[in-house]
């Protein structure tokens, strides 16, 4: 079942405009993970916050925590043509045991030249 | 490049057939997972294997089955092919068995006519 939800399902902004992306999830977790996909390849790790951070930066990438209200953001800053791609949430539930990511269904963003 | 290997790139086959996708994860990654990708269910946890054992089990179907060698390649096997079953399927890696970022092959394209 998909545990995330982004919002918005698809975005379309100028480039060199900032592009934000929001998330919610339902369960506790122990990490957040954002991951881009271009165009029905495979998933690229973008960026990875734990539960107890709150914000992360990774260079024109900034990501917020906000585990009371279970979501969190992508911001993307200066964006270029290149940034056109979906981009994906994914949890690590918390407690005991090993499992995977569940994933949100994504935002696709489209970077107009 | 993530440096997980996934083969082959394409398949076509029809309904009733049993397929065997391969994927060769990260040089030192001793976990596998496995990733279905369809319109309608999203990304979607199939199983993981860490060092040669089932760590965890998703939504996998009764007919779909995976294994880990111990050279820490892994197979999925689906069997019994249903049109439904057409999609994208990934395989990640991670360094152990814990909750930390897992690193996507470029996916192998399943289309079952």
């Amino acid at each position: 079942s998909q545990q995330g939800e982004e919002d918005p399902q698809a975005l379309s902004i100028q480039e060199g405009e900032n592009a934000t992306m929001n998330c919610s999830y339902k369960t506790s977790i122990n990490n957040l993970q954002w991951y881009r996909q271009n165009s029905g390849r495979g998933l690229v790790h973008l960026i990875l916050i734990r539960s107890n951070e709150r914000e992360k930066h990774s260079g024109r990438l900034r990501v917020t925590l906000d585990t009371s209200k279970k979501s969190s953001s992508l911001l993307i800053t200066a964006s270029r043509a290149a940034d056109t791609a979906s981009y994906f949430c994914a949890t690590h539930r918390s407690g005991g045991g090993a499992d995977g990511l569940t994933f949100g269904k994504g935002t696709h963003l489209i970077i107009q030249p | 490049d993530s440096g997980v290997t996934q083969t082959p790139k394409h398949l076509i086959t029809a309904t009733g057939q049993r397929v065997t996708l391969r994927c060769s994860p990260r040089s030192g990654d001793l976990s596998v997972y496995w990733y279905q990708q369809s319109l309608d269910q999203g990304l979607q946890f199939l199983i993981q294997y860490y060092n040669g054992e089932e760590r965890a089990k998703g939504n996998i179907l009764e007919r779909f089955s995976a294994q880990q060698f111990p050279d820490l390649h892994s197979e999925l096997n689906l069997s019994s092919l249903e049109l439904g079953d057409s999609a994208l399927y990934f395989c990640a890696s991670s360094v152990s068995r814990n909750k930390e970022t897992q690193y996507f092959g470029p996916g192998t394209r399943l289309l079952v006519l």
